[in-house]
């Protein structure tokens, strides 16, 4: 069954640092998405991507992050300089055309910030 | 943000019962409501969903039941096994969205044999 995956499951980082989230979303999907969950809390979406642009954002994601679809297969996250709040769960999601809210997630990227 | 509740952090159940969890929202204009189901070390798993043109989906031993008087729903899963302990999310979508899911802060449920 396809399924989307995320790398890495767990990074370390010191305060200021940037990070890299890695995601490859289910093939034929069209949509794609971050959320995180700090620990304790809910789980917040932070943007949707679609056609090579964002679509949504919410108030979480300010100047310091960044989405990327480098090529075909990959999705990408980017935190310029990171904060002792950023530490969290890193949750990516893609669905397909039908807006349901169906999200297909992956496993999760767990930030940590030093 | 609390435009999705779920008032209870945790439910404890024996093997073979109903399971029953409740979700209460506070924005009208939702067109669909979701269930997901998170194990540790997981990203949530959709579970079932239902449009805010029907009062209750139905998929095996989960149902949802959604009340638009009272902006609740609930899930109903029938006959509880061990297996279903997991978090369970409530997650409502504006259409126009673009699927921008508003999850309340999760169940856990615990199914004892």
């Amino acid at each position: 069954e396809p399924e989307v995956t995320q790398t890495p499951s767990h990074q370390v980082t010191q305060m200021g640092q940037e990070v890299i989230l890695r995601c490859v979303p289910i093939s034929n999907h069209l949509y794609f998405y971050w959320y995180r969950q700090i620990l304790g809390q809910k789980v917040e979406f932070l943007v949707s991507f679609y056609n090579n642009e964002i679509s949504e954002k919410s108030e979480i994601f300010d100047d310091q992050f960044s989405v990327e679809r480098p090529d075909g297969s990959n999705f990408t996250l980017k935190i310029r300089s990171t904060k002792l709040e950023d530490s969290a769960m890193y949750f990516c999601a893609s669905r397909g055309i039908l807006n349901t809210g169906e999200l297909f997630f992956g496993e999760g990227s767990r930030l940590t910030v030093l | 943000d609390q435009q999705v509740k779920q008032n209870s952090p945790s439910l404890s159940v024996q093997e073979g019962r109903i399971s029953i969890l409740n979700c209460d929202y506070t924005n009208s204009m939702f067109d669909y409501f979701l269930w997901y189901k998170k194990y540790p070390a997981e990203g949530p798993t959709f579970l079932i969903s239902i449009s805010s043109i029907k009062d209750k989906n139905e998929d095996g031993r989960f149902t949802v039941f959604l009340n638009k008087s009272a902006k609740h729903l609930s899930l109903h899963i029938v006959p509880s096994q061990p297996g279903d302990s997991a978090v369970y999310f409530c997650a409502a979508v504006l259409e126009t969205s673009g699927s921008r899911l508003t999850f309340g802060e999760g169940t856990q449920l615990t199914v004892n044999p």
